[in-house]
């Protein structure tokens, strides 16, 4: 079955320590992926897309994500996490050519402690 | 610019009655969107209008009608509430109907069914 996976439900990090969370889909053709951050109360802000080129991407705050076809990954990370970074992570796909619907994984929710 | 803006953002209804609610934006955008969010589960799609006068079902519509009013507001209605609708209900919009479009979200309506 298609899908998009975040194995990790919680991740807890200290203040200035390096970031990852992982993400595999399971959509044959390549999709076009997304990752955003939903802070408490809020609604979704996209951190960063790719779509073809280069497979290391650049976002906002400081994170890229780097896909890697072979492992169906597109893993987020952030060489030094503040604290205003805990929040909700969610990877997010749209797989079908000439369609835009979304579909998402079930979320990383990120504790940063002092 | 407000972006994208729902109402109301809390609800507390009984079982059988019915709501309408309202997303709009003022970003100019053709295609919108409504989504929910459970614990666990990520956002699913409900519904989506690509553009102005068109609608389509997304991966868990029963229960829910949609409203394309114009081209800034698009309105979710519930017709007869169950408990299972409990969630909270995201609109998102973007500007065409494209994989390499952003959507941008708005804070969401926390909705409770009793």
């Amino acid at each position: 079955a298609q899908s998009v996976t975040q194995p990790d439900i919680h991740i807890t990090v200290s203040e200035g320590a390096s970031l990852e969370l992982r993400c595999n889909y399971s959509y044959g053709a390549t999709p076009y992926l997304f990752w955003y951050v939903q802070s408490p109360g809020q609604g979704l802000q996209l951190l960063l897309k790719y779509f073809s080129g280069d497979t290391l991407v650049q976002g906002i705050k400081g994170f890229e994500a780097e896909f890697k076809r072979s492992q169906s990954s597109f893993n987020l990370r952030k060489p030094s996490v503040h604290w205003s970074d805990a929040a909700e992570y969610f990877c997010a796909v749209a797989p079908d050519p000439g369609a835009n619907n979304l579909f998402f994984g079930t979320g990383t929710r990120l504790t940063v402690i002092p | 610019n407000a972006g994208v803006t729902q109402t109301p953002k809390f609800q507390v209804l009984k079982t059988g009655q019915s709501m309408t609610l309202q997303c709009a934006q003022d970003m100019n955008h053709n295609s919108m969107y409504w989504y929910r969010q459970d614990p666990g589960m990520g956002l699913r799609l409900i519904y989506y209008s690509a553009s102005e006068g068109t609608t389509d079902k997304g991966e868990v519509p029963n229960g829910y009608n949609v409203s394309r009013l114009n081209k800034r507001e698009f309105s979710l209605r519930l017709e007869s509430a169950a408990p299972s609708q409990t969630s909270v209900y995201f609109c998102a919009s973007q500007g065409t109907w494209s994989r390499t479009d952003t959507q941008y979200f708005g804070p969401g309506t926390r909705l409770t069914v009793l």
